[in-house]
């Protein structure tokens, strides 16, 4: 089945512990990105990534790293994760070209104490 | 000002009516996404459009280029239908970045 894969669903965590959400496809998409879903703002990108060693910022990519050495994955770290980083965080994927849809992951609802 | 604006924010209809729900937008774009959100949380892409008219089953999504306007309609509404439908738009020369509304929060009644 196409999809996209996140994990963990849910993740309770404290300030400043280094953790690390993965994202995995399995269509061999060349564009992945991140995004986060707070109330009363919406989903805003962080980080996307066009294709294997190549990634660039979003509009919110403080305090968030990601590398994407594998074309399948495109993992979402937070090195010193603070309370405002508690969000609802999508991965999504899209082949190259303009005329596709993207797919989404599950989602990760994140909340740091 | 938001880019991409989304009206109306919430909408209650009963079963079997037809929907409409807006999305404009201020910026050159290549392309807009219509998706759908459950309670559950997870995302579904339900259009890709880039000029004119799109169907699939029930769900029809159309756009005005020169009008910076794009409708999602819902033909003979069902409880299932119950969702937050966003619209996200990827502006002209941007590497694949989107820009989101706000969503709207469809409830249909049985």
């Amino acid at each position: 089945e196409a999809q996209v894969t996140q994990n963990p669903r849910y993740l309770i965590t404290v300030t400043g512990k280094k953790l690390t959400v993965t994202c995995s496809q399995n269509m061999n998409h060349e564009y992945m990105s991140w995004y986060r879903q707070d109330p009363g703002l919406g989903l805003r990108q962080i980080y996307y990534s066009m294709n294997v060693e190549v990634t660039d910022k979003g509009d919110v990519p403080e305090g968030y790293k990601v590398s994407r050495k594998e074309k399948r994955n495109f993992p979402l770290i937070l090195e010193s994760p603070s309370p405002n980083q508690t969000s609802l965080y999508f991965c999504a994927s899209t082949p190259r070209g303009t005329n596709y849809g993207y797919t989404f992951g599950s989602g990760t609802r994140l909340t740091v104490v | 000002k938001n880019e991409v604006e989304q009206s109306p924010q919430n909408l209650t209809a009963q079963e079997g009516e037809f929907i409409t729900i807006n999305c404009s937008y201020s910026v050159g774009i290549s392309a807009l996404h219509w998706l759908q959100q459950h309670p559950g949380g997870g995302i579904v892409s339900l259009f890709m459009l880039s000029s004119g008219k799109k169907k699939h089953g029930r769900l029809i999504a159309t756009i005005n280029i020169q009008e910076k306007h794009s409708s999602l309609h819902i033909t003979a509404s069902h409880p299932r239908d119950s969702a937050v439908y966003i619209c996200a738009v990827r502006p002209s020369g941007s590497a694949r970045q989107l820009t989101f509304g706000s969503g709207t929060q469809l409830t249909v009644l049985p």
